[in-house]
């Protein structure tokens, strides 16, 4: 069966500090890979997904960006931390077909800039 | 017009009741269509997925879809505490990417 591991699980960070946030999935090849926020009492913003190793698209604009060195592999980067890059920052991954899937979300890290 | 919009809620229900969570969408062109759970502080579940009008059920819960109208529901029968929560809808678009609405939050009161 598939798994999600998303680490770490909490993270307090100072504002203008790097961020390296990772995410694997196991048991599946090729899987559509998502990077959401979310903003506390809001709803989900998608900020970049990838449908193979190399191959980012970004949803919004911001300080933020991705990596995908290995098929399973999803990395969300960040130079330097803003107060409002705070939230709950959520990987998924999907299969890809005609119809679509569902994404299956890993457990989620709670940043928060100080 | 929002892609996919839900009531915010809340929506309080009695225990045992039955609870009816509501979904439209702007695309005509959706393909399938998709319920998640999220507790407060957790990641979103995913509970139920639809892709043909009329009814799918499993177990308490039953997903409606109506292309024609553009809507997607829930119901959720014999309410339990437990199933306080926020509940999102999800509706794919091109690429297999999905569009979420903004969550109904659930509350059932014992």
């Amino acid at each position: 069966s598939q798994t999600i591991h998303q680490w770490p699980a909490t993270l307090v960070q100072p504002v203008g500090s790097p961020l390296s946030l990772e995410c694997t999935v196991e048991g599946t090849s090729n899987p559509n890979l998502y990077w959401y926020r979310q903003a506390a009492g809001r709803g989900l913003q998608l900020l970049f997904y990838s449908v193979g190793i190399g191959q980012i698209s970004s949803e919004v604009p911001q300080n933020l960006s991705a990596s995908r060195p290995q098929d399973r592999q999803f990395i969300l980067s960040s130079k330097k931390l803003l107060l409002s890059d705070s939230g709950f920052y959520l990987c998924a991954w999907s299969l890809t077909g005609p119809l679509g899937y569902g994404y299956t979300f890993g457990s989620g890290t709670r940043l928060t800039v100080v | 017009q929002k892609e996919v919009e839900q009531n915010s809620g809340p929506l309080s229900v009695p225990e045992g009741a039955i609870a009816s969570l509501n979904c439209t969408y702007s695309d005509r062109g959706s393909q399938s269509f998709f319920w998640y759970r999220q507790y407060s502080g957790k990641s979103p579940e995913l509970i139920m997925s639809i892709y043909s009008n009329g009814d799918k059920e499993d177990g308490r819960f039953t997903a409606q879809l109506n292309k024609a109208s553009q809507y997607v529901s829930l119901l959720i029968r014999d309410s339990q505490p437990s199933d306080s929560a926020t509940y999102l809808c999800a509706v794919n678009r091109a690429g297999n990417m999905l569009t979420f609405g903004g969550g109904t939050r659930l509350m059932v009161k014992p």
